[in-house]
C-alpha cells in the first residue's frame, strides 16, 4: 500500500459543479499538505499548501485537512472547462528535511 | 520572468545506454529539485541540490545521480538505463532549500525519456 492514495479517475462533471478531490495517507508524521495543478504536457503548479489539520480557502478553492481520520480535500466551487487537468496531493513531514510524497493524481474533466 | 527550462523535452535511448538531463532554475533560486513521474508510481522525489551541494536525497538507486554548477543550473544523469526508467522527468526550482513548506517549488515541463 503506497503511503498517499489518490483516486486516479477521471473525474467528468458539468460546467459550474463542485468538485470534490480526495487523498488518504498513512504516515501520522505528515504535517504539511499541499495540491498541484497539471495540465497536459505541463510540469504541476501549486494551488495551495495547509499545515495541520483545518480548512484554507483560496477564491473557488478550499483545502481541508482532517489529520484524525488521516483524509485530505479540495474542493473547486464553479467549476470551468479551465479547470480540467491532472491535481496530485502532496504531503510532508518535519523536522529539517523536506522530502514531498506525493499521490499518483486525479484527472478532471469539466465540460462545457 | 523565464521559468524553469529543461531540455530536452523528449528522448529516446536503448536499454544499457546513459543519459543526461538538463535544468535551468528561475533566475535567484538556488535549488533544483528532481523528480521521476511514471503512471504507476506517480510522481516521486529523486534529490535535491542547494548551493551545488546535494541536500536530500529520494528511494531510488545508485543510478541516478545529479549535480549542480555554480550558476545554479542543474544536470541528471542516469547510467545503465532500464525499460522502467522511462518516464517525464521533472525539475523544479525555489528560492531557498527546501527545509520548510513554504518553499514555493516551480515546475519546468519535464523531459520525457522512452528507453528502448
Amino acid at each position: 500500500q503506497k503511503e498517499v492514495e489518490q483516486d486516479p479517475g477521471p473525474l467528468s462533471v458539468p460546467e459550474g459543479a463542485i468538485v470534490s478531490l480526495n487523498c488518504t495517507y498513512s504516515n501520522s508524521a505528515f504535517q504539511y499538505f499541499m495540491w498541484y495543478r497539471q495540465y497536459s504536457r505541463k510540469g504541476p503548479e501549486l494551488l495551495m499548501y495547509t499545515y495541520s489539520s483545518g480548512n484554507k480557502e483560496d477564491g473557488r478553492f478550499t483545502a481541508q485537512v482532517d489529520k484524525s481520520s488521516k483524509y485530505i480535500s479540495l474542493f473547486i466551487r464553479d467549476s470551468q472547462p479551465s479547470d480540467s487537468a491532472t491535481y496530485l496531493c502532496a504531503m510532508s513531514e518535519t523536522g529539517g528535511s523536506y522530502i514531498p510524497t506525493f499521490g499518483r493524481g486525479t484527472s478532471l474533466i469539466v465540460h462545457p | 520572468k523565464a521559468g524553469v527550462t529543461q531540455t530536452p523535452r523528449y528522448l529516446i535511448k536503448t536499454r544499457g545506454q546513459q543519459v543526461t538531463l538538463s535544468c535551468s532554475p528561475i533566475s535567484g533560486h538556488r535549488s533544483v529539485s528532481w523528480y521521476q513521474q511514471t503512471p504507476g508510481q506517480g510522481l516521486q522525489f529523486l534529490f535535491e541540490y542547494f548551493s551545488e551541494t546535494q541536500r536530500n536525497k529520494g528511494n531510488f538507486p545508485g543510478r541516478f545521480s545529479g549535480r549542480q554548477f555554480s550558476n545554479s543550473r542543474s544536470e541528471m544523469n542516469v547510467s545503465t538505463l532500464e525499460l522502467g526508467d522511462s518516464a517525464l522527468y521533472l525539475c523544479a526550482s525555489s528560492l531557498g532549500q527546501l527545509l520548510h513548506f513554504q518553499e514555493t517549488q516551480y515546475f519546468g515541463p519535464g523531459t520525457r525519456l522512452l528507453v528502448l
